[in-house]
């Protein structure tokens, strides 16, 4: 089974609308972290939004907020207000229990028109 | 301030040949990992190393050797190049100190294997 699992592999979006980008993920750790990740056409890596498994409260970050579902396990990356520079591919990932290492979805591409 | 650096930014090879793919860091953290990216898979880990002299496999370390005798070096070393081994390759670095911190990518390296 995936560990995470981002349904939809292209989403469209006009500029100025709020988006939802999904994320489930599937762990037995009772800690863990949540982060997702941006990726432009220019191809780095930018880190967005971290939600830890034992924080009460949604994290945001600007216009990313992350609609953290634990019982569903589910990490929706929501964008208000999008803009033309939003358009890239996104990653969720996840890091489990002690360790350093992240697993990541697939991404989704994210596409912004005017 | 140069955070992650990986060399060279693009390669080609061709099959049977070997490489090194350089990776340093001056922002002294103690993790550093290894991941392809292909399209439609994600990012997926090769190897990783919790510190100097520690070195473990990731998801998917088959035809890749990694040695940390530094903290700031983490190189990753193709003995025998493949064509399956065509791919982006970014390494991250994060701080093991607190749970939130992200990882830190570099700007990738786009290996083709002819």
């Amino acid at each position: 089974a995936q560990k995470i699992t981002q349904t939809q592999p292209g989403m469209f979006v006009q500029e100025k609308e709020a988006v939802t980008l999904d994320c489930t993920y599937d762990t037995s750790d009772q800690s863990y972290g949540l982060f997702w990740y941006k990726q432009p056409s220019s191809g780095e890596m930018i880190f967005l939004i971290y939600q830890g498994s034992y924080d009460e409260q949604n994290a945001t970050e600007g216009r990313y907020s992350l609609n953290f579902q634990k019982a569903r396990k589910s990490a929706n990356l929501v964008i208000s207000a999008s803009q033309l520079g939003d358009s890239a591919m996104y990653f969720c990932a996840m890091r489990e229990g002690g360790y350093s290492t992240l697993t990541f979805g697939k991404g989704t591409m994210l596409l912004v028109s005017p | 301030n140069a955070g992650v650096t990986q060399t060279p930014k693009f390669q080609v090879l061709k099959t049977g040949q070997s490489m090194t793919l350089q990776c340093a860091q001056d922002m002294n953290h103690e993790y550093m990992s290894w991941y392809r990216q292909d399209p439609g898979m994600g990012l997926r880990l090769i190897h990783y190393s919790v510190g100097a002299g520690i070195t473990d496999q990731g998801e998917v370390p088959n035809g890749y050797n990694v040695s940390r005798s530094t903290t700031e070096d983490f190189p990753l070393r193709l003995l025998s190049a493949a064509p399956s081994q065509t791919s982006v390759y970014f390494c991250a670095t994060r701080s093991v100190g607190q749970s939130n911190q992200p990882q830190h990518f570099g700007d990738g390296t786009r290996l083709s294997i002819l």
